[in-house]
């Protein structure tokens, strides 16, 4: 079974500062990590991944992420916001071995970029 | 649009109907999900299909819950009797057929379910 922590329910940034979004798991199998952004309403978009390999991992609108496995953490990081970043931010893990590949995610983080 | 499709996006209903949700996955996808995800707390997974055949079913989906994929294409998930502690948001994910790097789960935007 796995688990996902999600350190901060909310963020507030200001524009064009970075951000870190936080996140741990816990698991006893080998996992592919994943974030997912949710606007509201809205279903969830994949951010990034972490498959294999480089432990850096770029995604889509400027936003990376960093595996670090003696931590068992993969951090959510953005150098510059813009307000169109607000929106609920979620890791995810998924079982490399099991069949269903379901994912298990954190309860989120909301992430708010003040003007 | 060739994303991932639900119907309805919004159904309020009376506590103890039946209502059923329809998902449309993406064309060549033959894995199917379905999550429930309620107010502040991120998806949680309820059901697994592969093709037609559902392959996994989480503690979560209680004997009021059943899902079908008949055809190995939509897949639709019907509650009877339905309770308050239903009213969350439904959502349906596909992807590909299992490989390494065939990870990625794509979403519908949800059914949000209100049980009055």
């Amino acid at each position: 079974a796995q688990s996902v922590t999600q350190l901060d329910s909310q963020v507030p940034v200001f524009e064009e500062a970075p951000v870190e979004l936080r996140c741990n798991y816990s698991s006893s199998v080998s996992v592919y990590l994943f974030w997912y952004v949710q606007y509201p309403n809205q279903g969830l978009q994949l951010l990034l991944k972490y498959l294999s390999g480089s432990t850096l991992v770029k995604g889509i609108n400027g936003f990376e992420a960093e595996f670090n496995k003696s931590q068992t953490s993969f951090h959510l990081r953005k150098p510059s916001v813009h307000i169109s970043d607000t929106a609920e931010y979620f890791c995810a893990v998924s079982d490399r071995k099991g069949s269903a590949r379901q994912l298990t995610f954190g309860s989120g983080t909301q992430l708010t970029v003040l003007p | 649009d060739t994303g991932v499709s639900q119907d309805p996006r919004h159904k309020i209903t009376k506590r103890g109907q039946n209502v059923t949700f329809r998902c449309d996955p993406i064309s060549e996808h033959n894995r199917l999900y379905w999550y429930r995800q309620t107010l502040g707390q991120g998806p949680e997974f309820l059901t697994y299909f592969q093709n037609e055949a559902q392959l996994e079913k989480s503690r979560l989906l209680s004997d009021r819950f059943s899902a079908e994929r008949p055809k190995g294409s939509f897949s639709t998930l019907e509650i009877q009797r339905t309770e308050q502690g239903d009213s969350a948001m439904y959502l349906c994910a596909s992807s590909l057929p299992r490989t390494d790097m065939n990870t990625e789960a794509f979403f519908g935007q949800g059914t949000r379910l209100t049980v009055v």
